[in-house]
């Protein structure tokens, strides 16, 4: 069964400044998705940015980028010039092509904190 | 579209009582999943449905859980029997085949006294 881990259970940054979230993932496929969503404190989980795992090239959407390194199962999550609204749980997961026998496979979250 | 719309948001029953929860997912997905989620924890998978059928269960999915959706659109998620332990919200998700990104709903809470 596939795992995925994140070892920060909290985290916290001033506003403007850069943050790195961790998480690495356990998997004997070669071919899968990874995501990292965000939940705010109401609840609705929010995707942030998808990464395949057949493209070398790391995603990148506005503020967010991710570092993904297939050979050491890493996929760390960059946010770069940290607003008040990007304070909340973010949580790292992962996805067969096809969805799989249990859809998205997460991680126990990081809580992030942005400090004004 | 409204996105994924999940019915009641919170419920509060007495242990033993029967729970259902809804879920209308996207109307053009033709995926739906159910996970549960506690407090300090990453959602856990409980079931999923391609279409009508129900392609998957975990095994946290105990005998006083059933999930439907009857005609492929929206699914209901029942609890019978309730116990202090199914406190949790329920979060419905869908996508469609070969999307590979599930949209979640903002969860049903479930509080069992």
């Amino acid at each position: 069964a596939q795992t995925v881990t994140q070892s920060q259970p909290e985290m916290s940054v001033q506003e403007a400044e850069t943050v790195t979230l961790s998480c690495t993932y356990d998997t004997s496929e070669s071919d899968y998705y990874l995501f990292w969503y965000k939940q705010p404190p109401s609840r609705q989980m929010i995707l942030v940015i998808r990464q395949e795992a057949y493209k070398q090239q790391n995603a990148t959407e506005n503020r967010f980028s991710v570092n993904f390194q297939k050979a050491a199962k890493s996929f760390s999550l960059k946010i770069s010039d940290s607003q008040l609204g990007d304070a909340a749980m973010y949580f790292c997961a992962y996805i067969l092509p096809g969805g799989g026998a249990d859809g998205l496979t997460f991680g126990k979250g990081t809580h992030l904190i942005i400090q004004p | 579209d409204t996105g994924v719309s999940q019915d009641p948001r919170h419920k509060i029953t007495k242990r033993g009582q029967n729970v259902t929860f809804r879920c209308d997912p996207i109307s053009e997905h033709n995926r739906l999943y159910w996970y549960r989620q506690t407090l300090g924890q990453g959602p856990e998978f409980l079931t999923y449905f391609q279409n009508e059928a129900q392609l998957e269960k975990s095994r946290l999915l105990s005998d006083r859980f059933s999930a439907e959706r009857p005609k492929g659109s929206f699914s209901t998620l029942e609890i019978q029997r309730t116990e202090q332990g199914d406190s949790a919200m329920y979060l419905c998700a869908s996508d469609y085949s070969g999307a590979n990104v599930l949209t979640f709903g903002a969860g049903s809470r479930l509080t069992v006294l």
